[in-house]
């Protein structure tokens, strides 16, 4: 499989614990990005990485929310003492060197707090 | 707010019709336009893409149409099947940036 891999697909949390969420990209791409959707809303960005680097986290809630693409693994989303309001699906997109905007994403992963 | 919205939220069509889906963008400064499919439950699936200095741009069943002067962008989808009742999303590279920005969705149902 080739494609953007993203675990766990279902990922439930109670209130205050952390989620760790994990994005393997497309073979030969090295720009990541995440992106969380609401129910029956569209993708919002939250951060644009390469490894070892952030690029832009304009959309990433200041406090609670981290991102990192190490040299070597997948990139990590962590989201710290998650709240209610965190609950959405996550997804990971990558994109190759010669073009950024063509974005392929994962399935994401499914948030729930309780 | 958005700088992408669509006009519709809900399509319906009847299978082997040809569907439009509308898209309106206000940022000028985006060059690059995606439309993506998603399926209940999974990722966004790229459909087809088309960069500003296009102002049509054909694919297998599929054909975006964009039209700068009133950011406008529609999906035009031949011979609706089944299989292509999804949301569909248009997407923006916000003010030429790697940022993608969203619209809302519209969701498209092919009746048999």
């Amino acid at each position: 499989n080739a494609g953007v891999m993203q675990n766990p697909r279902h990922l439930v949390r109670r209130r205050g614990q952390e989620a760790r969420l994990r994005c393997s990209p497309m073979k030969g791409h090295s720009h990541v990005y995440w992106y969380r959707q609401l129910p029956e809303e569209g993708l919002k960005f939250m951060v644009y990485l390469q490894k070892e680097n952030i690029i832009d986290e304009s959309g990433m809630p200041k406090e609670r929310f981290s991102a990192e693409f190490p040299k070597e693994g997948p990139s990590i989303l962590r989201i710290q003492q998650v709240v209610r309001g965190d609950s959405a699906a996550y997804f990971c997109a990558s994109s190759g060197d010669r073009s950024y905007y063509e974005q392929y994403f994962g399935p994401g992963t499914r948030l729930t707090v309780t | 707010g958005e700088s992408v919205g669509l006009h519709l939220p809900t399509l319906s069509v009847q299978e082997g019709d040809n569907s439009i889906i509308n898209c309106a963008y206000s940022n000028s400064a985006s060059d690059y336009f995606i439309w993506y499919k998603q399926e209940s439950g999974k990722g966004p699936q790229f459909i087809i893409d088309i960069r500003s200095n296009m102002d049509k741009r054909q694919g297998q069943r599929v054909t975006v149409l964009l039209n700068k002067t009133v950011k406008h962008l529609s999906l035009q989808i031949a011979a609706t099947q089944p299989g292509d009742s999804a949301v569909y999303f248009c997407a923006e590279n916000e003010g030429g940036s790697e940022k993608l920005v969203f619209g809302k969705g519209t969701k498209l149902t092919v009746n048999p």
